[in-house]
């Protein structure tokens, strides 16, 4: 049965930091990963896709990898900003067309 | 592109009455429609996938008669709380697949049960 681990549970810092969050899972034959953004109360808002056969996706101050044979995946902040400030989940896919399998998040602060 | 909306976006229920929460993809087709369930500070979990025109499938330990899902159409999903009693307290998400690709979520339905 796939899990889904991140760590840190929860991490605050320092507006301007550059930040590491991680994610790993049990099964390596995954379809995607993705990570995604959570507010307080709020649903989810979709940061990067992965499909198994990349390494890495960008979008403006985000990076993220996949590590898919050591089942491993990070997602680099650039310069963080108190707006940044939620809960980050990472899900994996097993097989195309199936849920989604979350961990249980990373809290981000960040400090003005 | 891919918006997924749910409705209503909270109710407050008392215990025993059977509560209607529906999800809508709204620009596209989704053949299959997922609910989660959320537990405050805790992750999402999958409850059960729904396919347009066929039985939901349930999750271990997801009683079916308590939580139907009827997925009539390729653009709608309804999720049916019934008998709702307090430890049925959640934040329900659902989220529709465009494509066997990517997910797209709903914004979420918070329930609570008096």
């Amino acid at each position: 049965k796939q899990e889904v681990t991140q760590i840190p549970a929860a991490l605050s810092v320092p507006e301007g930091e550059n930040l590491v969050l991680n994610c790993s899972f049990t099964d390596s034959a995954i379809y995607n990963l993705q990570w995604f953004r959570q507010d307080p109360g709020k649903g989810l808002t979709s940061l990067l896709l992965i499909q198994s056969s990349q390494r890495e996706q960008t979008s403006g101050r985000l990076n993220a990898s996949l590590d898919k044979s050591s089942g491993r995946s990070t997602l680099y902040i650039a310069a963080s900003q108190p707006g940044d400030s939620a809960t980050y989940l990472c899900a994996v896919v097993g097989q195309a067309g199936t849920a989604l399998i979350f961990g249980k998040g990373t809290t981000l602060s960040v400090s003005s | 592109g891919a918006v997924v909306s749910q409705h209503p976006s909270w109710v407050i229920c008392k215990s025993g009455t059977s509560v209607k929460i529906e999800c809508r993809s709204l620009d596209f087709q989704a053949t299959t429609m997922f609910w989660y369930r959320q537990f405050p500070k805790q992750s999402l979990m999958l409850m059960a996938t729904s396919n347009e025109g066929s039985k939901a499938t349930y999750e271990q330990g997801v009683e079916k008669d308590k939580f139907l899902i009827n997925h009539a159409s390729l653009t709608l999903s309804t999720l049916t709380v019934t008998s709702a009693h307090p430890e049925d307290s959640s934040f329900y998400i659902c989220s529709a697949s465009r494509n066997l690709d990517e997910q797209f979520f709903g914004p979420g339905t918070r329930l609570t049960v008096l």
